[in-house]
């Protein structure tokens, strides 16, 4: 079964700094891959998204994310960060042969003044 | 207009008690899922309708019951609450089965006391 690895479940940094949020995914056969925000106390909100093509997707807020399939990877990243992007992250895949979007464990970023 | 209105947004409640989260969705969207998210922000999938049919059932208590009037609202009922219940649950809906930008609701805070 396909699943995503968040490899940091927290990552600090200062405001204008860039950020990088790690995701790897198990499976090397066509993927479908998301980036979601968790702001506090609120629901999940796609990023972003990589269905096929351009292996750079680019998504709100000033994120993106790249494919990468040798490395089986799609990091996310953001040249600078502000305050405001303080939240939890979360890389998500569907589970091959099912249609459940199945999510990594999640990545809180903070940012610091 | 909320695009996905979950109600209540906390609900406590004592051992043993049934309650019941409704969701309701103005995209048109056909596809509808409850997730739960525990106290370290991991995400599971519980349930999923399309237009009204149920297509997913993770392995959950039978305690727990889905239920879909129409394509618009999937509401969950939960019989003999448990502590290990307490969690945020989350209603989502999509365009189509195969189709992973989800829409979120804000989320139901149940504590089980």
């Amino acid at each position: 079964a396909q699943s995503v690895t968040q490899l940091d479940s927290q990552v600090p940094v200062f405001e204008e700094a860039p950020v990088e949020l790690r995701c790897n995914y198990s499976s090397s056969v066509s993927v479908y891959l998301f980036w979601y925000v968790q702001y506090p106390n609120q629901g999940l909100q796609l990023l972003l998204k990589y269905l096929s093509g351009s292996t750079l997707v680019k998504g709100i807020n000033g994120f993106e994310a790249e494919f990468n399939k040798s490395q089986t990877s799609f990091h996310l990243r953001k040249p600078s960060v502000h305050i405001s992007d303080t939240a939890e992250y979360f890389c998500a895949v569907p589970q091959g042969g099912s249609e459940k979007l199945v999510f990594g464990k999640g990545t809180k970023l903070t940012v610091n003044p | 207009d909320t695009a996905v209105s979950q109600t209540p947004k906390y609900l406590v409640t004592q051992m043993g008690n049934d309650k019941s989260i409704k969701c309701e969705q103005n995209l048109g969207h056909d596809t509808m899922y409850w997730y739960k998210q525990d106290s370290k922000k991991f995400l599971k999938i519980m349930f999923s309708y399309n237009n009204k049919e149920l297509i997913i059932n993770e392995t959950v208590p039978n305690r727990f019951s889905p239920k879909s009037p129409d394509k618009a609202h999937l509401n969950l009922h939960i019989n003999s609450l448990e502590l290990g219940d307490s969690a945020v649950y989350f209603c989502a809906s999509s365009p189509s089965r195969n189709s992973y930008g989800y829409t979120f609701g804000s989320g139901t805070r149940l504590t089980v006391v």
